[in-house]
């Protein structure tokens, strides 16, 4: 049974510094890795999503790694702003059109 | 392009009762599946809709059951709600072969 974790559960930051969030998962063969923003009481912005022939994707400030064989994942916010505040689930999956089984979110403050 | 409604965004009910959300997936889609989300977790995976037909399910009760309709749209419905039932849940669409999700903003349900 594939279980996805994230740590820190909650993380602070002055505004400026880059961000870096973890995401790991315990059975390798997934077939691609997504990483969400919710913000409260909302839904599931996507952010990346990293096919499992990747090695990592890049949109703007966000930048995702993907390590199939370790079971990790890396989530970096460059330069972070007060507008960043949210929290950052990663979700894997195991074949096209199948579940996603989510870690729990990391919840990150970015101090003004 | 609108991308995945659901409705009601909020509602309320007593132990016992039935409720009945809505989801309507993103344009060019044609599979639609629900998430629930407690407080402070990770959305769990309750069922995937496609062709109509259930194709997946995750580890809820038979009181959770669906619907898709020949538009592509769907229903989620809980029976004999209990307290423990109070949670955000989520539909998702996709194209079944591409894999990603896209998420609506969720039906906030609490259970009194």
């Amino acid at each position: 049974k594939q279980e996805v974790t994230q740590i820190p559960a909650a993380l602070s930051v002055p505004e400026g510094e880059n961000l870096v969030l973890n995401c790991s998962f315990t059975d390798s063969a997934i077939y691609n890795l997504q990483w969400f923003r919710q913000d409260p009481g909302k839904g599931l912005t996507s952010l990346l999503l990293i096919q499992s022939s990747q090695r990592e994707q890049t949109s703007g400030r966000l930048n995702a790694s993907l390590d199939k064989s370790s079971g990790r994942s890396t989530l970096y916010i460059a330069a972070s702003q007060p507008g960043d505040s949210a929290t950052y689930l990663c979700a894997v999956k195991k074949a096209a059109g199948n579940k996603l089984t989510f870690g729990g979110g990391t919840r990150v403050l970015v101090k003004p | 392009d609108a991308g995945v409604t659901q409705s009601p965004t909020h509602l309320i009910k007593t132990r016992g009762q039935q409720v009945t959300l809505r989801c309507s997936p993103k344009s060019g889609h044609d599979t639609v599946s629900w998430y629930q989300q407690a407080l402070g977790q990770g959305p769990q995976f309750i069922f995937q809709y496609y062709e109509e037909e259930e194709r997946q399910r995750g580890n809820f009760p038979d009181r959770f059951s669906g619907h898709q309709f020949p538009n592509y749209s769907s229903e989620l419905n809980v029976n004999a709600l209990l307290l423990g039932d109070s949670a955000l849940y989520l539909c998702a669409s996709s194209l079944a072969v591409t894999g990603e999700l896209f998420f609506g903003e969720g039906s906030r349900l609490t259970v009194l």
